[in-house]
């Protein structure tokens, strides 16, 4: 079946323009989970929804970045006025309900940002 | 919070050898360990993980094992292959539907 998606691919901003990010999980997947992946390091946690519910924030760097899910299934992560620091591969993630499946988080392909 | 430490940064072995990567963890509650592998512009895809009840697990060529007292965990890989060069991320979670806390990955070659 079809993995996660996410679009753009690639999206090059000038700096201080606003930026919206989109993921589409896996058809049924409850939770979502955004991280954020710098060149040549490991991907950081942003946030986390299960269903529509944003359960934890705690990862996102400034209040520049906002994401939402308002149906439970789509997702858009939303940077304003965007600053050279945010340039990064963005990678969205999802996984099923239940504490019966396995525990992996599927991955999309990303979004690199890249911010002149 | 949570705080993973990978290492090495990178490995370089001749094709056919094993290779070991170590991460430490800081979180005694963490419950599982999954270890992912990237290829340059792909996303990262699971090889395999382990959960903290048991001590190693293992899945053809690959193996982890698990030291809960210590809070690490190593991931094996045996008769490497050229297409196992990548760059491989341990992270480790509180459970299922926890963020997972990365390493800083390992760049591995495998030398034809």
């Amino acid at each position: 079946g079809a993995g996660v998606s996410q679009s753009p691919r690639y999206k090059v901003a000038k700096r201080g323009q606003d930026v919206a990010l989109r993921c589409d999980p896996i058809s049924g997947h409850v939770s979502l989970f955004w991280y954020q992946q710098a060149l040549g390091q490991g991907p950081e946690f942003l946030t986390y929804f299960q269903n529509e519910a944003q359960l934890d924030k705690s990862g996102l760097p400034s209040d520049r970045f906002f994401a939402e899910r308002p149906e439970g299934s789509v997702s858009t992560l939303k940077i304003q006025r965007t600053q050279q620091e945010d340039s990064a591969v963005y990678l969205c993630a999802s996984r099923p309900r239940g504490t019966r499946v396995p525990y992996e988080q599927y991955f999309g392909p990303g979004t690199r940002l890249t911010v002149t | 919070g949570e705080n993973v430490e990978q290492h090495p940064s990178t490995l370089s072995v001749q094709e056919g050898d094993s290779a070991v990567i170590k991460c430490t963890y800081s979180d005694s509650a963490s419950n599982y360990f999954p270890w992912y592998k990237q290829e340059l512009g792909k996303r990262p895809q699971l090889i395999i993980d382990i959960r903290s009840n048991v001590g190693e697990k293992k899945d053809q060529r690959i193996a982890v094992t698990l030291n809960k007292t210590a809070k690490h965990f190593s991931l094996h890989i045996t008769e490497t292959q050229p297409e196992d060069s990548a760059v491989y991320f341990c992270a480790a979670s509180l459970g299922s539907n926890y963020k997972l806390t990365f390493g800083k990955g390992t760049l591995l070659t495998v030398n034809p």
